[in-house]
């Protein structure tokens, strides 16, 4: 069974753009978090999305949305991109009930200048 | 809310030795899952573990166990026989269950120990 993918893996961007991520769950699952991972404040949650419906939000300014489509392939965007933005940016999959595993993906390396 | 503590930021353990990974976690939830993840260079998480908060076993997956102690909320991870592929960076993560009606949030993540397997 096919892993959880993440398209792009590596992007730069300049300050003030916007960007948008990309991931294609386990087959199966219906759920998809991501988060955001920075030497400094670790690993923090951003959003979960389940049926299409976001289910869950971390801490996060507006800037950070979402969205999930019916084959449960999610993609999060960034709009007006700021250099506090660079980080590893990870999705995870799972079959939706908050305490079964989630699976992650490789990541999307995030780089703005 | 919740929140995992993992005080050991590196650890040097020779090949073939059992290694101790720490964990404490603090919540307000009753039920409530506790997962471990690896993280090699490479970036991606891969999941280690799980042990819920009802469980009375401590979960094992192969050269991995989980030491629960409930009471004092603690959830350590133990490598036996430690390898050179397990140098990497390990995540302890909690999540709620959110039947107290707070909703489940997504996992909350402790900063990591840098564990080093040396020949």
């Amino acid at each position: 069974k096919a892993g959880v993918t993440q398209t792009p893996r590596y992007l730069i961007k300049t300050r003030g753009q916007q960007v948008t991520l990309s991931c294609s769950p386990i087959s199966g699952h219906r759920s998809v978090s991501w988060y955001q991972q920075t030497p400094g404040q670790g690993l923090q949650f951003l959003f979960e999305y389940f049926s299409e419906t976001q289910r869950n939000k971390g801490n996060f300014p507006g800037r950070f949305s979402g969205r999930q489509f019916s084959n449960s392939r999610s993609e999060m965007n960034v709009s007006t991109l700021e250099l506090g933005d660079s980080a590893l940016y990870l999705c995870a999959s799972s079959f939706g009930q908050p305490l079964y595993e989630q699976y992650f993906g490789p990541g999307t390396r995030l780089t703005v200048t | 809310a919740q929140k995992i503590t993992q005080t050991q930021p590196g650890m040097f353990v020779q090949e073939k030795e059992a290694v101790t990974l720490d964990c404490t976690y603090d919540t307000s939830d009753q039920s409530y899952g506790l997962f471990w993840y690896k993280q090699p260079s490479s970036g991606e998480m891969i999941f280690l573990i799980y042990q819920g908060s009802y469980d009375e076993q401590n979960a094992t997956e192969g050269r991995y166990s989980l030491n629960f102690q409930k009471a004092r909320k603690s959830a350590n991870l133990v490598i036996s026989a430690s390898q050179l592929g397990d140098s990497a960076m390990y995540f302890c993560a909690m999540r709620g269950s959110g039947y107290s009606g707070g909703g489940a949030d997504g996992l909350t993540f402790g900063k990591g120990t840098h564990l080093i397997i040396q020949p």
